[in-house]
């Protein structure tokens, strides 16, 4: 079974761009969670869907921060307009609610760099 | 609220060694779940090994074993004959049982050498 999905792998930005981060996960998962990785904070959690709905969007450091999930498909992450501050590896991942211990399957990553 | 900390943020093991990490956590819940996670430098999150807190039974996986001590709100990892492959950061990380909060909280990780 193919595993979470995330593009791109790496981006580099200037300052003030747009940026795209994309999610595919596991399917039959029910739940999507953004999280992203620092030296100085370690991994924290953006936001979180259920059943394509956003539960918890406290980590969303600020406004020019927006999810979406439209589908259970996939999911995006924006950033507009960029700030060097926003470089990080920015983390999906799924899991199905109900099942298990709940652990959370994740991609590979998507490193940005904001110039 | 809930927080999980790895008070080493480097260690080194020799190969065919055994090593233990270092996890407290903060808690006011009695059910919840615990897990370490591996992160090599290809940046993936793999997990590598997982405990209910109502289980008292350490958890193990092959070379990989935990000591859970729910008191003491402690959970280290340990890794018998350690290998190269075994080179990588250790996240622990905990999650509330039940209800809406879905999301794992991570302690800042422990970086792992292992040496030839």
């Amino acid at each position: 079974d193919a595993g979470v999905i995330q593009s791109p792998r790496h981006e580099v930005t200037e300052m003030g761009q747009e940026v795209t981060l994309r999610c595919k996960p596991i399917s039959g998962h029910n739940s999507l969670f953004w999280y992203r990785q620092t030296m100085m904070r370690g991994l924290e959690l953006l936001i979180y869907f259920n059943n394509n709905v956003p539960i918890d969007d406290s980590g969303m450091p600020e406004d020019r921060f927006s999810a979406k999930m439209p589908n259970a498909s996939f999911s995006t992450l924006k950033i507009q307009p960029s700030e060097p501050r926003d470089s990080a590896v920015y983390f999906c991942a799924s899991r199905r609610t109900g099942v298990g211990t709940g652990e959370l399957f994740f991609g590979e990553g998507s490193r940005l760099t904001v110039l | 609220a809930q927080t999980v900390t790895q008070s080493q943020p480097e260690m080194s093991v020799q190969e065919a060694e055994t090593v233990t990490l270092s996890c407290t956590y903060d808690t006011s819940e009695s059910d919840y779940y615990l897990f370490w996670y591996k992160q090599p430098p290809s940046r993936q999150m793999i997990l590598v090994i997982r405990q209910e807190a109502y289980k008292q039974q350490n958890a193990t996986e092959n070379r990989f074993s935990v000591n859970f001590q729910k008191a003491a709100k402690s959970f280290s990892l340990k890794i018998s004959d350690s290998q190269l492959g075994d080179a990588a950061m250790y996240f622990c990380a905990y999650r509330v049982y039940g209800g809406s909060q879905g999301n794992l909280i991570f302690g800042k990780g422990t970086k792992l050498s292992v040496k030839p």
